[in-house]
């Protein structure tokens, strides 16, 4: 079945320890990006990925970071997470720039305290 | 900065009544996409709209992407308690048409 994983779906952490949500795509998607949301503001882009060690910044990069060492994963890495970035995260997928169809994870809900 | 503008935020209709959302960009769009997020799930591409003045449809959506391809509609007829859900428009804001900028979605309650 083609489908986007993550995980954790649900993580409450504490301020300033490191975590890493996995996304994981099993169809061959060039294209991978990660989005938050958040009530009343929408999906915002955090990065995306053009192809394998190819990223840039979305909308919101300010606290994450991204690596694509392989072109199935694209993990969300928090440094030092702050209150502020408690959030709902999705993984999106789509085969190319050019054909746009997001394909969206489950998601992960964030609480950081 | 740019962005893609969408109203009304929220909607509440009685089953089997009309139901539009519009969405406006600030800049010329390439495409258009229309996604649908059910209460605690994630998005799902509905459709893609590329040409000035498209008109889609699927079952009792109707998309609509303007002339200026600066705006676009998702009209749904004889709405159902199935049709619950946020509706968002997205599109790419960037001339490399790398990143996709989201509305703030439509909430649509429909009341049986």
């Amino acid at each position: 079945e083609a489908q986007v994983t993550q995980n954790p779906r649900y993580l409450i952490t504490v301020t300033g320890k490191k975590l890493t949500v996995t996304c994981s795509q099993n169809m061959n998607h060039e294209y991978m990006s990660w989005y938050r949301q958040d009530p009343g503001l929408g999906l915002r882009q955090i990065y995306y990925s053009m192809n394998v060690e190819v990223t840039d910044k979305g909308d919101v990069p300010e606290g994450y970071k991204v690596s694509r060492k392989e072109k199935r994963n694209f993990p969300l890495i928090l440094e030092s997470p702050s209150p502020n970035q408690t959030s709902l995260y999705f993984c999106a997928s789509s085969l190319s720039r050019q054909y746009n169809e997001q394909f969206f994870g489950p998601g992960t809900r964030l609480t950081v305290l | 900065g740019q962005q893609v503008m969408q109203i009304p935020q929220y909607q509440h209709v009685q089953e089997g009544e009309d139901f539009t959302t519009y969405c406006n960009s600030s800049t010329t769009l390439s495409n258009i996409q229309w996604y649908k997020q059910r209460p605690g799930g994630h998005p799902v591409f509905l459709i893609q709209l590329v040409k000035s003045g498209e008109v889609k449809k699927q079952k009792r959506l109707t998309f609509q992407f303007g002339e200026a391809k600066k705006n676009s509609s998702l009209h749904i007829t004889a709405t159902q308690t199935t049709d619950v859900g946020t509706y968002f428009c997205a599109g790419p804001m960037n001339s490399g048409y790398s990143t996709l900028t989201f509305g703030k979605g439509t909430m649509l309650l429909v009341s049986p």
